[in-house]
């Protein structure tokens, strides 16, 4: 596609419960990324893909996170038992391969949980 | 100390004038550096990329960098209303393949 695609937009869910967040990088984009934005933050590196293994999940808080990248695509990152503490805007980037040359960020999904 | 520290601002500019955003960093192995820009409620957009020590311009943009003693600046000249935006510095810290390390973003409001 022409720019990284993230949905939903906006995810509220409750305590506890399980979500999905889709990212889906500019086409022909080997490395994708995954970051993790608070308010008045920068943001933080959570996982870094290149094709379709994790090259780098340093940046995963807690083994409630989880990424795949099943056919060096698209990307679902998956967080368990939510937690309030999650809350943020959760931002996919993709580089056309991993050699830090700055990369170009999705829109965002911002999450919410109550 | 953080790894890539800025001042959180806001800074304020008048429309027309210079505004300098700067940011230094703790690796000093360090190579790739860059500048975001982002506008409330919007994701990071990459503005500028510099990996040699010295100046590096790019329209109203310059991008400054002095490896010794671990600065990079960012330079907007004739700033607009439109400037006004929060801009990150990134660093691309030795040992990694792609990940970037981000400061926390300096404010900059450009005054009419």
């Amino acid at each position: 596609g022409a720019g990284v695609s993230q949905t939903p937009s906006n995810k509220v869910t409750e305590k506890g419960k399980y979500v999905e967040l889709r990212c889906d990088p500019i086409s022909g984009h080997t490395a994708l990324y995954w970051y993790r934005q608070s308010l008045g933050q920068g943001p933080e590196f959570l996982i870094y893909f290149q094709g379709t293994g994790a090259a780098d999940d340093s940046g995963l808080p807690n083994d409630r996170f989880f990424a795949v990248r099943p056919e060096g695509s698209v990307s679902t990152l998956k967080i368990q038992r939510t937690e309030r503490g999650d809350s943020a805007v959760y931002l996919c980037a993709s580089s056309p391969a991993g050699t830090g040359y700055g990369y170009t960020f999705g829109s965002g999904t911002r999450l919410t949980v109550v | 100390q953080k790894e890539v520290e800025q001042n959180s601002g806001p800074l304020s500019v008048p429309e027309g004038a210079i505004a300098s955003l700067n940011c230094t960093y703790s690796d000093r192995g360090s190579q790739s550096f860059f500048w975001y820009r982002q506008y409330s409620g919007k994701s990071p957009e990459l503005i500028m990329s510099i990996y040699s020590n010295g100046d590096k311009e790019d329209g109203r943009f310059t991008a400054q960098l002095n490896k010794a003693s671990q600065y990079v600046s960012l330079l907007i000249r004739d700033s607009q209303p439109s400037d006004s935006a929060t801009y990150l510095c990134a660093v691309l810290m030795s040992g990694t393949a792609s990940k970037l390390t981000f400061g926390t973003g300096t404010r900059l409001q450009v005054t009419l």
